[in-house]
């Protein structure tokens, strides 16, 4: 059973930073492309980030691009977005997503909770 | 950066009644769509890949069809949990996008 927890949300005022985490309690996390996919308030959902199985390719929506970071630590079974210079359009739920393959180019098998990120001063 | 667009925006169905939902994307994609079903307050859940693959554990009522530009996805005979908000996605090629989303909601 794939169950992915999400933390590390809140409220943090714009320009700053924020890390979230995505712990795997399933099997398999080292053999699968993760993902970030946020949806704003009422909004629909938006893909922000992937990163292959072995975090050796990494890929970006251009909203986020130079600002944030995805990784992940194999040997925690964790996947991590790191979110810098934060602005009040990146509030959103932030679900971490596990793929269906080793790399970008897949649907999206499980997904987190989610975690609640709100960009306020 | 494909462009994927869902209509209708909104359906106002009965239980028992047939749903169409359809999604075009604005290249082809060959059959690298996905549709996904979110309830209010929950995470995605997904229904279909690969155009027409029902996901394992979804009603056999769910059904995706198509390819290239233009997709749909059937619900054959509505029921009460069904009312939701479908979204479609493309994971042909990066930025991976998805559909505006379709709301089935409650005659």
């Amino acid at each position: 059973q794939v169950q992915l927890v999400e933390s590390g949300g809140g409220v943090v005022q714009p320009g700053r930073s924020l890390r979230l985490s995505c712990a795997d309690s399933g099997f398999s996390f080292s053999t699968y492309g993760m993902h970030w996919v946020r949806q704003a308030p009422g909004k629909g959902l938006e893909w922000v980030a992937a990163i292959s199985y072995d975090g050796s390719n990494k890929y970006y929506a251009d909203s986020v691009k130079g600002r944030i970071t995805i990784s992940r630590d194999n040997s925690k079974n964790t996947l991590y977005l790191q979110m810098n210079s934060l602005r009040a359009e990146d509030t959103a739920v932030y679900y971490c997503a596990k793929g269906r393959s080793s790399s970008w180019a897949t649907y999206f098998q499980h997904w987190g909770q989610g975690t609640l990120v709100t960009v306020s001063s | 950066d494909i462009q994927m667009t869902q209509s209708p925006s909104s359906v106002s169905a009965s239980v028992g009644d047939r749903v169409t939902i359809t999604c075009r994307a604005s290249q082809s994609i060959s059959s690298y769509l996905n549709w996904y079903q979110q309830k209010p307050g929950k995470a995605p859940k997904v229904l279909i890949h690969a155009a027409s693959s029902l996901q394992s554990g979804v009603p056999s009522r769910f059904s995706g069809s198509g390819s290239g530009t233009d997709f749909t996805l059937i619900i054959s005979s509505l029921q009460p949990e069904d009312f939701a908000i479908y979204y479609c996605q493309q994971s042909y090629s990066i930025p991976l996008t998805f559909g505006g989303g379709t709301k089935v909601e409650i005659k």
